[in-house]
């Protein structure tokens, strides 16, 4: 079946920029997804991007994915203390409707 | 837009009660819902898919019977852990897909079920 896989693990310094990565073994990937979870909450969708996008730009954030190599990353630019918490990537192809295949999540510490 | 609310936020039972979860969509239809478990190391289960109006599908090693799930609107989904046990404590998250445009899942803050 699907998988999708993440480093668990990533520390940064604030100010920095963070770079979380991802990688997807489903080729009929259609939409790819970042979503972030603060402590005791759900998970809140961050930003996505459909399959035939290389690159999408959100305020600090930008999404690069190379179809290729089936990887995903995601950049945070001045990366705050706020951002700590844990990101999932998750992918979904176009079969079962709304159905995503999510990673085991990294978790960003954002050290002042 | 896009909110999605559970209740309760968290809930303590003795072992062998019930307990119902409800997810609802605040501010759209949801056609499927998600019922998903997270363990404590984070990762995310998929437990079942529930569609408005029909029976739902549950993942592989999901007891049917255990969790019962009723998605008897496009706005509301119910997960009930039957005869709750210890090892069923853990923390319940709900998401909804919307029926119109793809802008991923939408999730509940989530449930924390502690059962005693």
């Amino acid at each position: 079946g699907e998988d999708v896989e993440q480093s668990l693990f990533l520390s940064v310094r604030e100010g920095d920029s963070s770079v979380i990565n991802c990688t997807y073994t489903d080729s009929s990937s259609t939409y790819l997804y970042w979503y972030k979870q603060e402590p005791g909450a759900g998970l809140q969708l961050l930003t996505y991007i459909f399959s035939n996008m290389d690159m999408k730009q959100d305020q600090r954030l930008t999404v690069l994915l190379n179809k290729k190599d089936k990887h995903l990353s995601l950049r945070i630019a001045d990366t705050q203390t706020g951002d700590s918490a844990i990101y999932f990537c998750a992918e979904r192809g176009d079969t079962n409707a709304g159905k995503s295949t999510f990673g085991d999540g990294t978790t960003l510490t954002v050290k002042p | 837009g896009a909110v999605v609310s559970q209740h309760p936020s968290r809930v303590i039972c003795k072992s062998g009660t019930s307990v119902k979860i409800e997810c609802r969509s605040l501010d759209f239809q949801a056609t499927t819902m998600f019922w998903y478990r997270q363990f404590p190391k984070k990762s995310l289960m998929l437990m079942a898919t529930s569609n408005e109006g029909s029976k739902a599908t549950y993942e592989q090693g999901v007891e049917k019977d255990k969790f019962l799930i009723n998605h008897a609107s496009l706005t509301l989904s119910t997960l009930t852990v039957t005869s709750a046990h210890p090892e069923d404590s853990s923390f319940y998250i709900c998401s909804a897909t919307r029926t119109s445009g793809d802008k991923g899942q939408f999730f509940g803050p989530g449930t924390r079920l502690t059962v005693l």
